[in-house]
């Protein structure tokens, strides 16, 4: 079945380390993005791409890489320099829509939950 | 600033009684409007979209929403609430760079 996988789904991480968070479509989708989810903040967008090869900082970029090599991945580097990192982070990806463009709704992974020790 | 506003952190209905979750959406021509259902850790699924015609809009799991430009609102409803409607809400706005912005989300708790 087409999907959204992210991996792991647990994830500890000790401070001063950097983790990357793996997500992976089949859906054949051009955009993905990559949210991160506190309590009572809703989703905060970090990084999205269009299109391989090219991607957008969002409102919560600093402290976070990504990388779009391949249509169906799009991965998330939580670096060092990201002051607090403990949070739910979700995968999406979107197609291209209907006739109009940016009709198209967000298909979300199950998502990723990093903590930091 | 281009945002999406969801003035109700958390809310409270009995089993059986009509629900209204408000959504706000600021700035734009013509705007781009989901609502989506999220599941304690889970990822989030669409309940349903807005984005020309009709402004009165059916989604899945007997809700609705409807497009009022002249309150720049986009609420959700659903005539008579389900326990298993317990979950986190939120409503979003897709803007001509392609990006998704989300609201705070609204919690619902549903009581027997």
């Amino acid at each position: 079945d087409g999907g959204i996988t992210q991996s792991p789904k647990y994830l500890f991480r000790k401070e001063g380390q950097n983790v990357t968070l793996s997500c992976e479509q089949n859906l054949n989708h051009d955009a993905m993005y990559w949210y991160r989810q506190d309590p009572g903040q809703g989703l905060r967008l970090i990084y999205y791409s269009q299109i391989v090869n090219d991607f957008q900082k969002g409102d919560i970029a600093e402290g976070y890489s990504v990388s779009r090599e391949k249509k169906e991945s799009f991965p998330l580097t939580v670096t060092s320099a990201q002051k607090n990192p403990t949070a739910f982070y979700l995968c999406a990806s979107r197609g291209a829509g209907t006739v109009i463009a940016n009709t198209g709704e967000l298909f979300f992974g199950e998502g990723s939950r990093l903590t930091v020790l | 600033a281009q945002s999406v506003t969801q003035p109700d952190i958390h809310i409270t209905v009995s089993e059986g009684a009509s629900l209204e979750l408000r959504c706000n959406y600021s700035y734009g021509a013509t705007p781009y409007l989901f609502w989506y259902v999220q599941s304690p850790g889970q990822g989030l699924q669409l309940l349903l979209k807005y984005f020309s015609g009709d402004t009165l809009v059916q989604g899945i799991k007997g809700f609705e929403a409807e497009f009022k430009r002249s309150q720049s609102s986009f609420n959700l409803r659903k005539p008579s609430v389900h326990w298993s409607d317990a979950a986190e809400y939120f409503c979003a706005r897709s803007y001509n760079n392609n990006d998704m912005r989300f609201g705070a989300g609204t919690r619902l708790t549903v009581k027997p």
